[in-house]
């Protein structure tokens, strides 16, 4: 069974960076290619960033470029997204998602992050 | 404001089908056949539905197609049941290798 476990979620002042976690089991994770969308509370979808297989191209939503990076350990079979000079607005439930070409195909359960002072 | 334009919400009754509308552009849905559609129910992860604008993964019933014509994509669920209501959710790959969600439609079975 495919499944994505989200971790590192939890409050941080405007301006603070936070690390979130991925924890992958039941495929062949460093084939993939994985992303993270977020959902503000109430709000919609967003995507946010994605990462080859083989950590060869990395892209982000403009709203995050150069303030998040994502990365990998494909022998840990985990995903991470490094979060900084976080603002208000990247209050959300980020998701990890496989995928990244045409199709999220599993999600985790996502892990809040609350920005506030 | 989404790239993808979704209408708010959509509502039909039991037995009946809804068409949800995703209005994209020459950079996304005009340009690729990347179009994929999540449904979510309340505290819940999405969940893919349809891919690859008409493609239903194992598991999901027929009852859910997708077709796109020009810059427009649409998910039909016919014989609506009341375990349909949900938010639904279209997106799409983009010329700069990204990827745009439309902002939601809510589906209310009555």
């Amino acid at each position: 069974e495919v499944q994505l476990v989200e971790s590192g979620g939890g409050w941080v002042q405007p301006g603070g960076s936070l690390r979130l976690s991925c924890a992958a089991s039941g495929f062949a994770f460093s084939e993939y290619t994985m992303s993270w969308v977020r959902q503000a509370p109430g709000k919609g979808l967003e995507w946010v960033a994605k990462l080859k297989e083989d950590r060869s191209e990395e892209y982000y939503g403009a709203s995050v470029k150069g303030r998040f990076t994502i990365s990998r350990d494909n022998a840990k079979n985990s995903l991470f997204l490094q979060m900084s000079s976080l603002r208000v607005e990247d209050a959300a439930v980020y998701y990890c998602a496989r995928g990244g070409r045409s199709r999220f195909d599993a999600w985790g359960q996502g892990t809040l992050v609350t920005v506030s002072s | 404001q989404s790239a993808l334009t979704q209408p708010a919400s959509v509502s039909g009754s039991p037995g009946q089908w809804i068409t949800i509308s995703c209005i994209g552009s020459s950079s996304d849905i005009g340009a690729y056949n990347y179009v994929s559609w999540y449904q979510q129910h309340p505290g819940k992860a999405p969940k893919l539905m349809i891919y690859d604008v008409t493609n239903r993964p194992s598991g999901i019933s027929n009852r859910f197609s997708g077709s796109k014509s020009g810059y427009t994509a649409s998910l039909t669920i016919s014989g609506l049941q009341a375990e349909d209501e949900a938010d639904y959710y279209c997106c799409s790959h983009t010329s700069d290798n990204t990827f745009e969600f439309g902002g939601g439609t809510k589906l209310t079975v009555l």
